[in-house]
């Protein structure tokens, strides 16, 4: 199975800095099929992008996902209140579907 | 509104069996199969498997294989998955996932989840 890491553990940024998260593989995903959602304490997991860089419905853009092959970035430009939270990375290009073990964003 | 709701907590002891259930509301039932993905408390996400809805074919993860059964009930909407021999690795949230029919696997749309805590 592909394992997904996910770095840093946490990430302590201020409301208006920029997050980048990163997602790397054990292999290639196959089609770039690679997956970024949110998930806030007591919530289930909400989809931000998918197929690497689109973004899901409603996501605002300040958000945007890039990367290919093995190594695959979340950026978040500012960072508002409301994105604070854990978010984790999934693969979906070749079964079993896994996750990484998710990125903790925390406010400084 | 497009949700899944699914059933509430559930507490039981060890080599019981829970059966979860993720009512479909808002969208056209078969037009989306359902996922199973599982957190347990303080840790990541874990894929358990898919059913298709419209052809009632399952495909499980490996370490859930003998142990699940995904089932579903088209006429009122609704996906289940079915977990026996629990042990107290099994407390965690489960949560059910609607993937397109021809989309590739990720997962527009999650339930709320369900706690299923087990304990003696």
């Amino acid at each position: 199975e592909i394992v997904l890491t996910q770095s840093p553990g946490t990430l302590s940024l201020s409301p208006g800095e920029r997050a980048t998260l990163s997602c790397r593989a054990s292999q290639s995903v196959t089609n770039n099929y690679l997956a970024w959602y949110q998930q806030k304490p007591g919530q289930a997991p909400r989809l931000l992008i998918y197929d690497a860089s689109s973004r899901a419905t409603g996501v605002p853009d300040r958000f945007s996902g890039s990367g290919s092959g093995t190594d695959f970035t979340l950026t978040i430009s500012r960072l508002e209140p409301e994105d604070f939270a854990v978010f984790y990375c999934q693969q979906y290009g070749r079964s079993p579907i896994t996750f990484g073990q998710g990125t903790r964003l925390e406010i400084k | 509104q497009v949700q899944l709701v699914q059933s509430g907590a559930e507490v039981k002891t060890p080599g019981a069996s829970v059966k979860v259930s993720c009512g479909a509301s808002g969208y056209t039932f078969t037009d989306y199969n359902i996922h199973w993905v599982r957190q347990a408390p303080g840790q990541g996400l874990e894929w358990m498997g898919w059913i298709n809805v419209n052809s009632r074919g399952t495909n499980l993860a490996e370490k859930f294989q003998g142990r699940v059964t995904m089932t579903r009930a088209t006429s009122i909407n609704t996906a289940y998955m079915e977990l026996t021999k629990l042990t107290s690795d099994d407390t965690a949230v489960y949560y059910c996932a609607r993937v397109g029919l021809t989309t590739p696997w990720y997962f527009d749309l999650w339930g709320r989840g369900t706690l299923v805590t087990v304990s003696s």
